[in-house]
């Protein structure tokens, strides 16, 4: 079955360092992927996606994830952290024969000042 | 542009008390609609997906039940809520699947249930 396991439930980084949340995907066809962040008692938003085009997708707010077929990954970073970068990211993965997102269980990012 | 809209923002209901959470979606024809939960501390959790009017899909058992009676109309319901049944409900829509199909889900703001 599909699944998505994002390594580190909670990440705490000081601002200005470089910000690297992993994520893992289980399939044997590249699927289309995406990186989303929510903020306390919010929805989720898209933060970018991979859809087989570039291997290095570019996102919103300075971050930026690349694909790597041999390694199942698509870890999100960002060269400084921010604080407002302070938020919980998920990782979703989907199979181009699906309709359905699965989400990976989130990672809670902390910075610090 | 394409809205997406939740209500209520926050419900406090007891056990075994019924509930209807609704969302709709404005500025977009027959999207696939999906209702997700997050619990605390947990993942997102899909609970139930629709490809069009009247066509529900569910993902887990569970005593909730959705409905979809207008193209962009997706509600979810209980008729008997439990303690477990609290957490964060997210409604999402994407386009129907084409040539330009990338899948991202568009979320709504959600609803927050505390079951009593």
């Amino acid at each position: 079955a599909q699944s998505v396991t994002q390594l580190g439930s909670h990440v705490s980084v000081s601002e200005g360092a470089l910000v690297l949340l992993r994520c893992n995907y289980s399939s044997s066809v590249p699927p289309y992927l995406f990186w989303y962040v929510q903020y306390p008692n919010q929805g989720l938003q898209l933060l970018l996606k991979y859809t087989s085009a570039a291997t290095l997708v570019k996102g919103i707010n300075g971050f930026e994830a690349e694909f790597k077929k041999s390694e199942t990954s698509f870890h999100l970073t960002k060269p400084s952290a921010h604080m407002s970068d302070a938020a919980e990211y998920f990782c979703a993965s989907q199979m181009d024969s699906s309709y359905k997102l699965i989400f990976g269980s989130g990672t809670r990012l902390l910075v610090r000042p | 542009s394409q809205t997406i809209h939740q209500w209520p923002a926050t419900l406090v209901q007891p056990v075994g008390s019924p509930l209807s959470l609704e969302c709709t979606v404005e500025g977009t024809s027959n999207p696939n609609l999906y209702w997700y939960r997050q619990a605390a501390g947990r993942g997102l959790q899909l609970l139930f997906y629709s490809v069009g009017i009247g066509q529900i899909s569910s993902e887990v058992p569970q005593n909730l039940s959705a409905s979809r009676p207008q193209d962009r109309q997706f509600i979810l319901s209980s008729k008997k809520l439990l303690l477990s049944d609290s957490g964060f409900y997210l409604c999402a829509w994407n386009e129907l699947a084409g040539t330009a199909y990338t899948g991202e889900l568009f979320f709504g703001e959600g609803s927050r249930l505390t079951v009593l």
